[in-house]
């Protein structure tokens, strides 16, 4: 257990719709990145908060946006959802900038299904 | 677009056996490398970091790096049908704060 949690486990929604994905950080952690799996392909990276400010974009649309709070725990946001947006989303946090310290640790993830 | 390359596979190994994993990468100015392994259904979960060029191991992994060819390796020795996962490699970005992966290679292990 990486102490990464994330919530729900499960969602479904339907097209054109908006959702709220929740994540919490392991302790001691200050950074969050969010990262978006489709089946068979590697994660793809979303964004990066470090310390409550956006620390870091992927090629994503602007409907995909984020909150960190600060106790460090995070929220992913998607509007006008796509059927194209189904996919599993993982939170990973690490303790910032620098070699030894950029080691990202997983969440279990939420499933998201997009009708 | 940096990228990281891996082959999808599947690779069967018989238990018992070494199974080798490689990975390709076009950042030149990568410094921190990783192997995830990512069970089906579940969140990846870090098996190796490697920084510097040359072998580092841990357990029955072993991790190789060598940054002159962009070439990293995951070696799992005395392969265990529990080994049977996805591999993913990955990169930090030399200028961006984000990890790239590769799109994994499902390794299988046979009895």
């Amino acid at each position: 257990e990486t102490g990464v949690t994330q919530s729900p486990t499960h969602l479904i929604k339907t097209r054109g719709q908006q959702v709220t994905l929740r994540c919490s950080s392991q302790s001691g952690h200050n950074t969050v990145s969010w990262y978006q799996q489709a089946l068979g392909q590697g994660p793809q990276f979303i964004f990066q908060y470090y310390r409550e400010e956006e620390n870091g974009r992927g090629n994503f649309p602007p409907r995909f946006s984020g909150l960190q709070f600060p106790n460090y725990s995070s929220e992913l946001n998607v509007n006008a959802l796509e059927l194209d947006d189904s996919a599993l989303y993982l939170c990973a946090s690490s303790l910032g900038a620098g070699q030894d310290t950029d080691t990202q640790y997983f969440g279990p993830g939420t499933r998201l299904t997009v009708l | 677009q940096k990228e990281v390359e891996q082959n999808s596979g599947p690779l069967s190994v018989p238990e018992g056996a070494i199974a080798s994993l490689n990975c390709t990468y076009s950042d030149r100015g990568s410094q921190s490398f990783f192997w995830y392994r990512q069970y089906s259904g579940k969140s990846p979960e870090l098996i190796m970091s490697i920084y510097s060029n040359g072998d580092k191991e841990d357990g029955r992994f072993t991790a190789q790096l060598n940054k002159a060819s962009q070439y990293v390796s995951l070696l799992i020795r005395d392969s265990q049908p529990s080994d049977s996962a996805t591999y993913l490699c990955a990169l930090k970005d030399s200028s961006a704060s984000k990890i790239i992966f590769g799109s994994g290679t499902r390794l299988s292990i046979r009895p």
